[in-house]
């Protein structure tokens, strides 16, 4: 069964930083294209960074420059890691994967960590 | 960047309602649309991609069609269980974008 765990969330004051993890089970996180997507309170969703089977990575210009995506093979496990945090980053954060055969189709969704960016 | 625009914002319907939802590309993305669902304080849910196709395990009064730059999505007969909201969402290019979503009432 595939199965989606996202940690590391909380309370953090402006620039400060936070990684997220997202453990994965049931599929091989290298084998697929992976993704962060951001949901404000009350608010819509926001794609937040992509990282492709080869490695590569690609971020919302929102967070260009602040946020590093990067994956543990050997711990089947995503990271978010978020510097100089903003109170407009504020969200629950979700990892998704994306639908073999579909890029940008996420099929499976952890249940989401939240952070909140205040003083 | 790809501006998605979903309409209404909101609606209200009765059960056994047909429901539509509409949502436009500011600039041609094929078929490269999804749906979601998302019921308060879950994640979202792929109800739908490349527009029209059906994920596994969907009930089947669920559709999408359209492509380019306009698309519908329709509840054929809206049940008690469908009361979520509603995003489209292109992947024709990065940044992905979703549209604002549609908040369905009964």
């Amino acid at each position: 069964e595939v199965q989606l765990v996202e940690s590391g969330g909380g309370l953090i004051q402006p620039g400060g930083s936070l990684r997220l993890s997202c453990a994965a089970s049931g599929f091989t996180v290298s084998s697929n294209y992976m993704s962060w997507v951001r949901q404000a309170p009350g608010k819509g969703l926001e794609w937040v960074s992509i990282i492709y089977t080869g490695g590569n990575t690609y971020h919302a210009d929102s967070v260009k420059g602040r946020f590093t995506l990067s994956r543990d093979n050997s711990k089947n496990t995503l990271y978010l890691q978020m510097n100089s945090l903003r109170a407009e980053d504020t969200a629950v954060y979700y990892c998704a994967r994306d639908l073999p055969g579909c890029w940008g189709c996420f099929d499976y969704w952890g249940q989401g960590t939240l952070v909140t960016v205040s003083s | 960047d790809i501006q998605m625009t979903q309409s209404p914002s909101s609606l209200s319907a009765s059960v056994g309602d047909r429901v539509t939802i509409t949502c436009q590309a500011s600039q041609d993305i094929s078929n490269y649309l999804n749906w979601y669902q998302q019921k308060p304080g879950k994640a979202p849910k792929l109800l739908i991609y490349d527009a029209s196709n059906l994920e596994t395990g969907v009930p089947s009064r669920f559709s999408g069609r359209g492509s380019g730059t306009d698309f519908t999505f329709t509840i054929s007969s809206l049940q008690p269980e469908d009361i979520a909201t509603y995003y489209c969402q292109q992947y024709n290019n990065l940044p992905l974008t979703f549209g604002g979503g549609t908040k369905v009432e009964i």
